[in-house]
């Protein structure tokens, strides 16, 4: 099993506020992804990140794959209640299996 | 496409009976994953198949979990007998041929509550 940690575990925070949410691993992936998963609901991928340095914007959200492919991280900028979720990183191994990190619920109160 | 479908979304069931979760993945789709989500553990790989061909089981926790694709359209997770520490949230995932950029297609889970 390779193990993605991602940290902080939980985060609350106020709208309007930034955030950054970090996923590492001693492990160098093929590409990694980040997934969003609300309530009751399956993740819904966000962003794949392939290139080592990497820097990937979708509105608000920015994403980095580090140099060696071992870490990403995603940064929130004026957090809103809608991006509240659980977000996952995701390492795809040359094996074609998808490993998830342990997640970090993030909460962005009104 | 209606997406990946699960079934059942919730299932109670007694300790020691057996339990069969079902996946319909996206069609077209070559590659099917089973995972298991808990607080404790977080998102858990079980098996994936290629082209309906298990290629890795080493994420299934006992000889109690099993699992089959006799095709390309339908997959079955098996537990028996099942136990309270297997009461989790179940996921199957669908995903197209190899590909970096490609990515996993979730359905909406099985939550499965074993007393």
């Amino acid at each position: 099993t390779q193990l993605l940690e991602q940290s902080p575990q939980f985060l609350s925070i106020q709208e309007g506020e930034n955030l950054t949410v970090y996923c590492n691993s001693s492990s160098v992936f093929s590409s990694l992804q980040w997934y969003r998963q609300e309530p009751g609901e399956g993740p819904v991928l966000l962003v794949t990140v392939v290139t080592g340095g990497e820097v990937k914007k979708l509105k608000r959200l920015t994403f980095q794959f580090g140099d060696a492919r071992k870490d990403s991280s995603l940064h929130i900028t004026a957090a809103q209640p809608g991006d509240t979720g659980l977000y996952l990183c995701a390492g795809r191994s040359s094996g074609n299996q998808f490993y998830f990190g342990t997640g970090t619920s993030l909460t962005v109160i009104p | 496409d209606a997406g990946v479908i699960q079934s059942p979304r919730h299932e109670v069931t007694e300790m020691g009976q057996e339990v069969t979760l079902r996946c319909k993945p996206i069609s077209g789709h070559d590659y099917l994953f089973w995972y298991r989500q808990t607080m404790m553990r977080g998102l858990e790989l079980l098996i994936y198949f290629n082209n309906n061909v298990p290629i890795d089981d080493s994420g299934m926790p006992e000889d109690r979990f099993s699992a089959k694709m006799p095709n390309a359209s339908f997959s079955t997770l098996k537990i028996q007998p099942s136990e309270p520490r297997d009461s989790a949230v179940y996921f199957c995932a669908s995903s197209p041929r190899q590909g970096w950029g490609t990515e996993a297609f979730f359905g909406q889970g099985t939550r499965l509550t074993v007393v």
